[in-house]
């Protein structure tokens, strides 16, 4: 089985441009994360699709993040414009949501991509 | 309090040694957990996930929940160099399945 794909792997670009990243989930997966991790943090929800319909942006900059998943399916982040505090790794991740173990209890498990690497300078 | 709390360390364990890894959490989330192991420069890959009260074993890896206390742990026996990373600690919320909240991550060193 695939994992989630991301692109590009790296990005370097100066403040006030903009930038955009991509992301693949696992085949059927309904649920699609994006998260921001900044070093010596764990990661940070930014936005949460339930097929193509927004589920959670709380904590998403809407005056420069915007997200989309049009199809249900891949997904694109971006920002604009850049500022320098906006250097951390972009996780994409998908869920398959609830399913249920042998002793009845429920269970939803998350797996992320490989993730994008941007330097704003 | 935030729904889920880790000691950031470092846990140094010499090779051979058990690791021990713990993580609490609120009554914003369900009973679910997993724990990820993250490599420096790389992405968090799941490693152990546990929904019952009890211990699940996998190999050289154990996890723990006392829902009673309100606290997961992680076990590696026989730690190995390689083993070197930062574990997080996730749960999903209470109030949305679909949600997770993720600890700061515990970085474990293990020594040859």
């Amino acid at each position: 089985e695939a994992g989630v794909a991301q692109s590009p792997r790296y990005k370097i670009i100066e403040k006030r441009q903009s930038v955009a990243f991509w992301c693949n989930p696992i085949s059927g997966h309904a649920t699609l994360y994006w998260y921001q991790q900044i070093l010596g943090q764990g990661p940070k929800l930014l936005i949460q699709f339930q097929n193509n319909g927004v589920v959670d942006d709380s904590q998403l900059p809407k005056d420069r993040f915007s997200a989309e998943r049009l199809k249900g399916v891949d997904s694109t982040l971006k920002i604009q414009p850049a500022k320098l505090e906006d250097s951390a790794v972009y996780l994409c991740a998908s869920s398959q949501g609830s399913s249920w173990g042998r002793n009845g209890s429920s269970y939803n498990e998350q797996f992320f991509g490989p993730g994008t690497r941007l330097t704003v300078l | 309090q935030k729904e889920v709390e880790q000691n950031s360390g470092p846990l140094s364990v010499p090779e051979g040694a058990i690791a021990s890894l713990n993580c609490t959490y609120s009554d914003r989330v369900s009973q679910s957990f997993f724990w990820y192991r993250q490599y420096s420069g790389k992405s968090p890959e799941l490693i152990m996930s546990i929904y019952s009260n009890g211990d699940k074993e996998d190999g050289r890896f154990t996890a723990q929940l006392n829902k009673a206390s309100q606290y997961v742990s992680l076990l590696i026996r026989d730690s190995q160099p390689s083993d070197s990373a930062t574990y997080l600690c996730a749960a999903n919320s209470r109030y949305n399945f679909n949600k997770f909240y993720f600890g700061s991550g515990t970085k474990l060193n293990v020594k040859p």
